[in-house]
């Protein structure tokens, strides 16, 4: 069955540069989630959407911005990049009930 | 502000034995709770969701329970095999519209061969 896709898997920066992360949505699932975790870390939610409308916002810098497109993929934009900023981010999607991770994308920022 | 917590944060185990792990919320208005298995470095896999009017639920070799009103889950793990080595994480939604997920700091299992 397909699963939550995310790439790149591996993401190598440097401070001060942007990054763009991707999602894409198990079929016909309508809302996607950001989680990022830091090193020995619980993942942190960052922002969701919904039917490509943004439906919550949590722990997200002013530095990121996101969006859900038409084919409900959605892109993770990180700019001004920072040490702390390393860790591994992961998407999730779900319609209904039960939510389902991507592999992540593990930003290490040099 | 919900919070997440699991006790124990590391448990070592032989083969074979039955285990308990633990997970407390502090807001009982959930929508779901579920448990999720991550190896290190890895994605989190989803093992078994309970939506907030059930009490449990059962996947082969894990059973996980649910009390809404204490604040409470937990999940069993029979016959414990080393593959089952990783770290387990519990998260709740919120009875919200955004449900998203408020994770625990998860049980790190190590079962010796």
């Amino acid at each position: 069955a397909a699963g939550v896709i995310q790439s790149p898997r591996h993401l190598i920066k440097e401070k001060r540069e942007t990054a763009t992360l991707k999602c894409y949505p198990i079929p016909r699932h309508d809302t996607v989630y950001w989680y990022q975790q830091g090193p020995g870390q619980d993942p942190q939610f960052l922002i969701s959407f919904y039917e490509k409308m943004q439906s919550d916002k949590g722990s997200i810098p002013d530095r990121f911005s996101a969006q859900q497109f038409s084919d409900y993929h959605s892109e993770l934009n990180m700019s001004s990049l920072e040490l702390g900023d390393s860790a591994l981010y992961f998407c999730a999607s779900n319609r209904g009930t039960e939510a389902f991770f991507g592999q992540g994308t593990r930003l290490t920022v040099v | 502000k919900q919070e997440v917590t699991q006790i124990p944060a590391a448990l070592s185990v032989p083969e074979g034995e039955n285990l308990v792990l633990n997970c407390s919320f502090t807001d009982s208005a959930i929508y779901n709770l579920q448990w999720f298995r991550q190896d290190p470095g890895k994605g989190l896999t989803s093992l078994l969701l309970i939506q907030s009017s059930q009490r449990e639920q059962t996947s082969g070799r894990l059973n996980a329970s649910l009390d809404k009103s204490s604040g409470r889950s937990t999940l069993y793990i029979a016959a414990s095999q080393p593959g089952d080595s990783a770290t387990y994480l519990c998260a709740v939604t919120a009875d919200n519209y955004g449900q998203n997920f408020v994770f625990g700091p998860g049980t790190r299992l190590s079962v010796l061969p």
